[in-house]
């Protein structure tokens, strides 16, 4: 079965230092889409960034990249220059293959310090 | 933005009661869904449509049932409330393999 594991519960990073949130999932199809989501305090789902399983390159937005290793399964998103609006819970999620069915994982609370 | 909005945002009702929640797009996306957000699960899908009078079940449909009578509208129906179904609802809409956007959350609290 397809599956989105996230490991960190909860991370701390002092501000304008860059962190990495681990993903990783499971799954046998060679088609697919990662996702990451934001859920700031106030409870929106917000979009951030998205690999494709065939992108060569890995995806970056801004601040956020995602480092994308296939053979491992894994899709970590970094977030670069950490600010302080940056603390919330942070969802990562595949689309399974041929659907638009998202799995989402249990998501990381990222607390930013000064 | 997406132009999603679901209502209500809050809504409190006892056991046994039925309760609709409604999402609204104007973003004229073909799909639609509902999840629950519940702590130490992440989002689960209840149900999605993928166009009018589409639908299908997701992996926690078991007392919920949906209708998209029109492009913009997905209800969502808990026919007879129960406490296990406190949560907080999330509307979504998206293109064909596209990017899912999501609504602002309704809170449920069943007592």
């Amino acid at each position: 079965a397809q599956k989105i594991t996230q490991t960190q519960p909860g991370m701390f990073v002092q501000e304008k230092e860059a962190v990495t949130l681990d993903c990783t999932y499971d799954t046998s199809d060679q088609s697919y889409g990662l996702f990451w989501y934001k859920q700031p305090s106030s409870g929106e789902m917000i979009f951030l960034i998205y690999q494709g399983s065939y992108d060569e390159q890995n995806a970056t937005e801004g601040r956020y990249s995602l480092n994308f290793q296939k053979a491992r399964k894994s899709a970590n998103l970094v977030i670069s220059a950490s600010q302080l609006g940056d603390s919330a819970m942070y969802f990562c999620a595949m689309r399974e293959a041929n659907t638009d069915k998202l799995i989402f994982g249990t998501g990381t609370r990222l607390q930013v310090f000064p | 933005d997406a132009g999603i909005t679901q209502s209500p945002r809050h809504k409190v009702t006892e056991t046994g009661t039925p309760v609709t929640l409604r999402c609204h797009q104007t973003e004229n996306h073909r799909y639609m869904y509902w999840y629950r957000q519940d702590p130490g699960h992440g989002l689960r899908l209840i149900h999605y449509s993928y166009g009018v009078k589409d639908t299908d079940k997701g992996e926690v449909s078991d007392g919920y049932s949906v209708s998209r009578s029109k492009t913009e509208d997905f209800l969502l129906t808990l026919e007879s409330a129960t406490s296990s179904q406190t949560s907080v609802y999330f509307c979504a809409i998206s293109d064909e393999q596209e990017t899912q956007y999501f609504g602002p959350g309704t809170r449920l609290l069943v007592l």
